[in-house]
C-alpha cells in the first residue's frame, strides 16, 4: 500500500487568489491523479501526472486554471488559479498501485478549499 | 467512453435489514470494477474490487458484489447491515487495457442504516 500525505487540509481563501496543493508518497509511483469533490458529488478526474512529461487533463479542465507540476516520482502539486466560489470543493491526490494485482488508487485526505 | 451508473443516490435501510446498492457502467472493453467508501468525515476507502477470476468478490466487513458481464453491473449487497455502514457508496470503472490507471467514478450512493 502507499500513504499519501496532502497539504493543507483545508483552507479559506479569497476570490482571484491562487491556492497550490501538495502531495507526497511514501514510495514511488508511476501516475499520480488529481480528483475533486464539489459538495455532495462524486469525484471527477482533474488531470493524469506523469513524471517527466506534461499532466494530461480531461474534458472541462485546463492547464492554465489547474496547472500541475510532476517533478519526481514521489510528489505533485495542483494550483488552484484565479480562484472563484465555484471552486469550493475537496480536492484529492491519489496514486495508483504498480502492477494490476496491486490495489488501485490510494487515496490522500483530501483539501478542503472555500472560496469567499 | 466509459461510464458509471447508480441509480440510487439514496437508500435508507433498518438496521440488520438487507441491502443492495445498484451498479451498472457502460464501456466497450474489458474493465475492473470497484466499489469505494467514504465514511462521514473521512477519505475514500476502497471497500473491494474485481480485476479477473471469480465474479463474486468479497470484502472484510460482509460486503459483497457480483460482476455480471452481460448485464453490465456489479451491484454490492450485504446481508445485514449495521449502523456503522452508514457511509457514501462509489461504483467506478477502470479500462483493464489503458496505458494507466484512470479510474472513472459514479455519482455515489447514500446509504443510512436506520435504528
Amino acid at each position: 500500500s502507499a500513504v499519501i500525505s496532502q497539504k493543507p487540509s483545508r483552507d479559506i481563501c479569497q476570490r482571484g487568489t491562487s491556492l497550490t496543493i501538495q502531495c507526497q508518497v511514501d514510495s514511488q509511483v508511476t501516475m499520480m491523479f488529481w480528483y475533486r469533490q464539489q459538495p455532495g458529488q462524486s469525484l471527477t478526474l482533474i488531470a493524469t501526472a506523469n513524471q517527466g512529461s506534461e499532466a494530461t487533463y480531461e474534458s472541462g479542465f485546463v492547464i492554465d486554471k489547474f496547472p500541475i507540476s510532476r517533478p519526481n516520482l514521489t510528489f505533485s502539486t495542483l494550483t488552484v488559479s484565479n480562484m472563484s466560489p465555484e471552486d469550493s470543493s475537496i480536492y484529492l491526490c491519489s496514486v495508483s498501485g504498480q502492477g494490476v494485482s496491486t490495489e488501485k488508487l490510494f487515496f490522500g485526505s483530501g483539501t478542503q478549499l472555500s472560496v469567499l | 467512453a466509459q461510464s458509471v451508473t447508480q441509480l440510487d443516490s439514496q437508500v435508507p435501510v433498518f438496521e440488520e435489514a438487507p441491502v443492495e446498492l445498484r451498479c451498472n457502467y457502460s464501456s466497450s472493453v474489458s474493465v475492473y470494477l470497484f466499489w469505494y467508501v467514504q465514511y462521514p468525515n473521512q477519505g475514500l476507502q476502497l471497500l473491494l474490487k474485481y480485476l479477473s477470476g471469480s465474479t463474486l468478490v468479497e470484502s472484510i466487513n460482509g460486503f459483497e458484489a457480483e460482476f455480471n458481464k452481460s448485464q453490465t453491473s456489479f451491484h454490492l449487497r450485504k446481508p445485514s447491515v449495521h449502523i456503522s455502514d452508514t457511509a457514501e457508496y462509489f461504483c467506478a470503472v477502470s479500462d483493464e487495457g489503458t496505458s494507466y490507471d484512470k479510474v472513472i467514478f459514479g455519482p455515489g450512493t447514500s446509504l443510512s442504516v436506520i435504528p
